[in-house]
């Protein structure tokens, strides 16, 4: 299993300036994913964070607007930037770790609100 | 490509009574499939997940549901259902890239 954290726990913040969460796991894991929650919607990936190469982004999402860092089997960081309200959303890291149970885990989520 | 579709937006039963949630999976290939819970203001949690061993899988809290290859469907049941149990349901398909359904909202009678 993994066991994953993240800060922040949410945050309010003005529209036009950019908010970076952390994501921490407590072992060394190949895959990472940031995905977003929009109110009373489902989730969506929004990219594949690989440790030592640019992240792989989903359709409609840009590294411009979600730049992500990936420093080493542990961490990484999702940016959202250049905010606006429609960017409200709870934003979530997860993790596969490729061995029995083969389940991915997810953190407990950032809650950004952009006012 | 893989998706799933939920065919309930919203299911309300009373406390005691069966719990049915509905999902139809497209795959190209044999897919693995689960099924999270989402309770208020709470992270995602995992009820149960199919990975291409036997068809009726067994979860968390009294939930199962059954993969059914002919009818592309993996619906979620629990026989009697718990106050405890009102949360969003999410039916999820995908081996490390998942594709959410919208989910289903469960809400419960007393």
């Amino acid at each position: 299993s993994a066991v994953i954290s993240q800060k922040p726990s949410r945050d309010i913040c003005q529209r036009g300036t950019s908010l970076t969460i952390q994501c921490q796991v407590d072992s060394q894991v190949t895959m990472m994913f940031w995905y977003r929650q929009q109110p009373g919607q489902s989730l969506t990936l929004i990219a594949t964070a690989n440790q030592g190469s640019e992240a792989t982004y989903e359709s409609g999402f840009v590294i411009d607007k979600f730049p992500i860092s990936r420093p080493n089997l542990t961490f990484s960081t999702l940016t959202v930037s250049n905010m606006s309200p429609e960017d409200s959303s709870i934003y979530l890291c997860s993790v596969y770790t490729g061995e029995w149970p083969y389940e991915q885990y997810f953190g407990p989520g950032t809650r950004l609100t952009v006012t | 490509a893989q998706s799933v579709t939920q065919l309930d937006s919203h299911v309300s039963v009373s406390e005691g009574t069966p719990v049915l949630l509905r999902c139809n999976y497209s795959s190209s290939y044999s897919p693995s499939l689960f099924w999270y819970v989402q309770h208020p203001n709470k992270g995602l949690q995992l009820l149960l997940k199919y990975t291409s061993a036997a068809t009726l899988v067994k979860g968390i809290n009294g939930f199962e549901a059954e993969f059914k290859k002919s009818e592309t469907s993996f619906h979620l049941t629990k026989p009697s259902a718990h106050m405890s149990d009102a949360a969003e349901y999410f039916c999820v398909v995908g081996d490390y890239k998942l594709s959410f359904g919208a989910g289903t909202t469960v809400t419960v009678r007393a």
